[in-house]
């Protein structure tokens, strides 16, 4: 069975740190694209940013360039976001998905909530 | 950047009847090196991940029924519900693969 678990989801100040986490079972991790997509409370979905089969490409979303770092730990099955200089707009629940290229989901995990508040 | 754009916002459906709903893009997501559409749909239910529906424009996921079909080219994309179920009470999104920013349409909302 596809599993994707995120973990590391919590609430912080703005201008504070998260570390999410995403650990992937049942399907070949190394041979897909990884990504995280996030939804606002009330929005749409948004793409946050995606990670190549072995690390070597990335790509964020704009408010994310400088402030969010993907990786990924193929021998660990598992997918990172590091997201700094938080902003209360960042508050969402942040989905990991495994990818084909730019289809960003064929595999989805469960989520976690990121909430950013003072 | 693509801009996706979906209509209408939400779509109110009787139960055995057609759903269908629409996704432009604001530029060719049509490859010409390979003639294929980047163009993808997902179904997404309250208290669930999304789950994707079609990839490619109209190339079904996988445990999708077929009452769901997906269609169009360049800008123009269509997904269609030919008898609508309960189970199918969810927003429906696009989303352009062809490149990066990778960008959702803004989803339309199906209810009974």
């Amino acid at each position: 069975e596809v599993q994707l678990v995120e973990s590391g989801g919590d609430l912080v100040q703005p201008g504070g740190s998260l570390r999410l986490s995403c650990t992937a079972s049942g399907f070949s991790f190394s041979a897909y694209w990884m990504g995280w997509v996030r939804q606002a409370p009330g929005r749409g979905l948004e793409w946050v940013a995606n990670i190549n089969q072995h690390g070597s490409e990335t790509h964020y979303i704009e408010s994310g360039k400088g402030r969010f770092t993907i990786s990924r730990d193929n021998a660990k099955n598992s997918l990172y976001l590091q997201m700094n200089s938080l902003r209360v707009e960042d508050t969402a629940v942040y989905y990991c998905a495994a990818g084909e290229g730019f289809i960003v989901g064929v595999h989805w995990g469960q989520g976690t909530l990121v909430t950013v508040s003072s | 950047d693509i801009v996706m754009t979906q209509s209408p916002d939400s779509l109110a459906v009787s139960l055995g009847e057609r759903a269908t709903f629409n996704c432009k893009s604001s530029q060719s997501v049509l490859s010409s090196s390979n003639n294929r559409n980047y163009l993808a749909w997902y179904q997404h239910k309250v208290g669930q991940p999304p789950k994707l529906l079609f990839s490619w424009a109209s190339t079904r996921g996988s445990g999708v029924p077929d009452r769901f079909s997906a269609s169009g080219s360049g800008t123009d994309f269509t997904l269609t519900i030919s008898s609508l179920q309960a189970e199918d009470v969810a927003v429906y999104y696009c989303q352009q693969h062809y490149g990066s920013p990778i960008t959702f349409g803004g989803g339309t909302k199906v209810e009974i």
